[in-house]
C-alpha cells in the first residue's frame, strides 16, 4: 500500500460511453499526476496538478478531461474514447516544496481500461 | 526533449547472481533520477532517488549510481532472489521540467529459483 488508491481497478467501455477514473491520496501531498502506460510504450505523463492547479497538459487529446477538486482527489473524465486509448492509467502524488523541491512520487495500483 | 533508454530490455538470471541494469538519458541537466519497480499489472514502487549532486544511493541489496555528465545511471542488485522479478524503470527529472518524470522503457527481470 503506497497511500494512493484508484477506482475502479478495471473498466471496459464502449466508444460512446462517458466514464470517470478516481484517484485519492492519503499522504498529505500537494501535487498529483495522471500517467498512461500502453503496451510497448514507455510510461507517459498526461497531467500534473500542483496545489490543485493544472500546471502541465502533455498534449493530451480533449477526450481526456482531468479534475482536481482538492489536494487529495484527482479525477480523469473520459468520453468518446478510441480503442487505442486502452491502457493502464496510473495516478501518482508527491510533495512539492518551494520552486525546486520535488520529492519521490508515490503511485497508485492503476486502472486497466479497455475501450471496445 | 529528454529521452531515456534502458538496456537490456529483458533479463533472465538464476537466483543468487549479481545484476547491473543500465539507464542512459540524453539531457544531462537533471534535478534527480529515480529508479522504480513495477510488478505485472500493478503500480510503481519507488526504490531509490539520487539527487543530481550525489554519486550513488544504497538501499539493502540495491545500489544506484549516477554519472550525470555522461548521462548514465546503473542499478546494481546483489544476490538476486526470485522476489526481485519485476520490471525496473528509471526516470530522470529535468531542471526545467518541474516535477515531471521522463520514463525509460524498462528492464523486465526474471530471477529463476
Amino acid at each position: 500500500e503506497t497511500g494512493v488508491t484508484q477506482t475502479p481497478r478495471h473498466l471496459v467501455m464502449g466508444m460512446t460511453n462517458k466514464k470517470s477514473l478516481k484517484c485519492e491520496q492519503h499522504l498529505g501531498h500537494n501535487a498529483m499526476y495522471w500517467y498512461k502506460q500502453s503496451a510497448k510504450k514507455p510510461l507517459e505523463l498526461m497531467f500534473v496538478y500542483n496545489f490543485k492547479e493544472q500546471t502541465e497538459n502533455n498534449s493530451v487529446p480533449s477526450r481526456f478531461s482531468p479534475e482536481c477538486p482538492n489536494s487529495s482527489h484527482l479525477f480523469l473524465h473520459l468520453h468518446t474514447l478510441q480503442p487505442e486509448d486502452s491502457a493502464l492509467y496510473l495516478c501518482a502524488s508527491s510533495q512539492v516544496t518551494g520552486t525546486s523541491g520535488w520529492e519521490t512520487q508515490y503511485f497508485g495500483p492503476g486502472t486497466r481500461l479497455l475501450v471496445l | 526533449k529528454q529521452e531515456v533508454t534502458q538496456i537490456p530490455a529483458a533479463l533472465s538470471v538464476p537466483e543468487g547472481e549479481n545484476l547491473v541494469l543500465n539507464c542512459s538519458f540524453t539531457d544531462s541537466a537533471i534535478y534527480n533520477l529515480q529508479w522504480f519497480r513495477q510488478d505485472p499489472g500493478k503500480g510503481l514502487t519507488s526504490l531509490l532517488l539520487i539527487q543530481s549532486s550525489q554519486r550513488e544511493q544504497t538501499s539493502g541489496r540495491l545500489n544506484a549510481s549516477l554519472d550525470k555528465s555522461s548521462g548514465r545511471s546503473t542499478l546494481y542488485i546483489a544476490a538476486s532472489q526470485p522476489g526481485d522479478s519485476a520490471t525496473y524503470l528509471c526516470a530522470p527529472t529535468n531542471n526545467n521540467a518541474g516535477n515531471m518524470l521522463t520514463f525509460g522503457g524498462g528492464t523486465r527481470l526474471m530471477v529463476k529459483p
